[in-house]
C-alpha cells in the first residue's frame, strides 16, 4: 500500500497568514492526488485534485502542487472559515489511502 | 445538482452487523461508482473501498475484507455498505462519496460529492 505521510500534524496561524501543508508519498503517484477540508460534524470537501486543479468554486486563495511523490497545499491568505483538518489522498492505487491530516488552528 | 443521503445512525452490539444506505440523485448512477469512507473518533478518513455503478465491480481495502460487502441498486441509485461481526474499533462516522475520473485521464479519481455521514456506534 501506499502511505501517505503529511505535515506538519497541526499549526496554528493567524487570519492572514500564508499556510503551507506537505504531503509525502511512500512512492511515486504522478499527479493521483487529492486535498480534502473537514470540518467537524461536516462531510469533508474537496479543494485540488489532480495535484493542482482547483475544485469548481473553491476559493483561488488555496492552490496545489508537487508531482511523484512531494505535493504542497497553499493558503495564501487565511481566513476564518479555512480552520479545519486538511487531508491528502492518492488515487494512483488501491487502496486509495488519506495522510494523517493537518489541523490547522487559530493562533 | 448532485446530493447523497445516507441512512441514519445505529447502534450496534459486537458481533452484529449493520448496513448503511446511500440514495444519489443528480445525476446517472450507472456511470459512476460509489466510495465508502470511514473517520473513527479522533482519528483521520480511512478509505474502505468503492464499487462501479456502472458493472458493480468492487475493491475493498484489505484490512476490510471478509467483512465488508458493498453492493448497488441502480433501479434506485442507491449504495450499500454491509459491515459484519462489528467489533468496538469499527465505531466511526461512515461517508459515501462519488468518485469522479479527471477528463481525459484513464484513472485519475477524486471524491467530488459527500453524503452527510452515519454514525455507527458498536458497543456491548
Amino acid at each position: 500500500d501506499i502511505q501517505m505521510t503529511q505535515s506538519p500534524s497541526s499549526l496554528s496561524a493567524s487570519v492572514g497568514d500564508r499556510v503551507t501543508i506537505t504531503c509525502r508519498a511512500s512512492r511515486s503517484i504522478s499527479s493521483y492526488l487529492n486535498w480534502y477540508q473537514h470540518k467537524p460534524g461536516k462531510a469533508p470537501k474537496l479543494l485540488i485534485y489532480a495535484a493542482s486543479i482547483l475544485q469548481d468554486g473553491v476559493p483561488s486563495r488555496f492552490s496545489g502542487s508537487g508531482s511523484g511523490t512531494d505535493f504542497t497545499l497553499t493558503i495564501s491568505s487565511l481566513q476564518p472559515e479555512d480552520f479545519a483538518t486538511y487531508y491528502c489522498q492518492q488515487s494512483s492505487t488501491t487502496p486509495w489511502t488519506f495522510g494523517q491530516g493537518t489541523q490547522v488552528e487559530i493562533k | 445538482q448532485v446530493h447523497l443521503v445516507q441512512s441514519g445512525s445505529e447502534i450496534k452490539k459486537p458481533g452484529a452487523s449493520v448496513m448503511v444506505s446511500c440514495k444519489a440523485s443528480g445525476f446517472t448512477f450507472s456511470k459512476f461508482g460509489i466510495s465508502w469512507v470511514r473517520q473513527a473518533p479522533g482519528q483521520g478518513l480511512e478509505w474502505m473501498g468503492w464499487i462501479s455503478g456502472f458493472n458493480g465491480n468492487r475493491k475493498y481495502a484489505k484490512n476490510l475484507q471478509g467483512r465488508v460487502t458493498m453492493t448497488t441498486d441502480t433501479s434506485t441509485s442507491t449504495a450499500y455498505m454491509e459491515l459484519m461481526s462489528l467489533r468496538s474499533d469499527d465505531t466511526a462516522v461512515y461517508y459515501c462519496a462519488r468518485p469522479k475520473m479527471v477528463a481525459g485521464t484513464l484513472g485519475i479519481y477524486y471524491l467530488d460529492y459527500w453524503g452527510q455521514g452515519t454514525l455507527v456506534t458498536v458497543s456491548s
